[in-house]
């Protein structure tokens, strides 16, 4: 079945560039999402690439996705105390009804 | 104001009893799901429903149960079966051939 991975903490300081990774195996995965979920609130959709794509850019986000390896990253230029907060990694294949969903990563940002 | 509700926000259960958690969305998807989230443990998918009076098990759905007798509306009960019930429940949403699921704000359930 689908697996996806991700580390589950990272620690930056305010103004620094934060980078949040993950795995996957499905090969036929379609899309890829990163969500943020802030505490005791749902999960808020940040950005999503097709997998036709290498990179995808919107504002402070930038999306890097290697096929090859099935890797995805998420990098937030001059972290914020406000981006504090668990940062999902998710995929779905043709034809799935529902996306798969990494461990989640906590992004903790040390002023 | 266009969005998912779920409700309560927080609930305690008693064990060996039921309780439902309620989720309505007034987006026009067709598609709703339950996923339940555990520290440390991305979402497991629960239960869901792509058309009205259809639904499908998904990945840990013993011990739950749900219906989909209006298309805005998707309750998940937690059955006394459920040994572990403690945990953050998640209702998301989406079109039929949308790239997006939206998600409720949660339920926290807590036995005690």
């Amino acid at each position: 079945g689908e697996d996806v991975e991700q580390s589950l903490f990272l620690s930056v300081r305010e103004g620094d560039s934060s980078v949040i990774n993950c795995t996957y195996t499905d090969s036929s995965s379609t899309y890829l999402y990163w969500y943020k979920q802030e505490p005791g609130a749902g999960l808020q959709l940040l950005t999503y690439i097709f997998s036709n794509m290498d990179m995808k850019q919107d504002q402070r986000l930038t999306v890097l996705l290697n096929k090859k390896d099935k890797h995805l990253s998420l990098r937030i230029a001059d972290t914020q105390t406000g981006d504090s907060a668990i940062y999902f990694c998710a995929e779905r294949s043709t034809g799935a009804n529902n996306l798969f969903f990494g461990t989640g990563t906590r992004l903790t940002v040390i002023p | 104001d266009g969005g998912i509700t779920q409700s309560p926000k927080y609930l305690f259960r008693k064990e060996g009893q039921n309780v439902t958690l309620s989720c309505e969305q007034n987006l026009n998807h067709d598609a709703m799901y339950w996923y339940r989230q555990d520290p440390g443990q991305g979402l497991r998918l629960i239960y869901y429903s792509q058309i009205v009076n259809d639904f499908q098990k998904g990945d840990i759905a013993e011990g739950y149960s749900v219906s989909r007798e209006k298309k805005e509306s998707f309750p998940l009960t937690v059955t006394s079966a459920q040994k572990n019930p403690t945990a953050f429940y998640l209702c998301a949403t989406n079109g039929l051939g949308g790239t997006e699921a939206f998600f409720g704000q949660g339920t926290r359930l807590t036995v005690v």
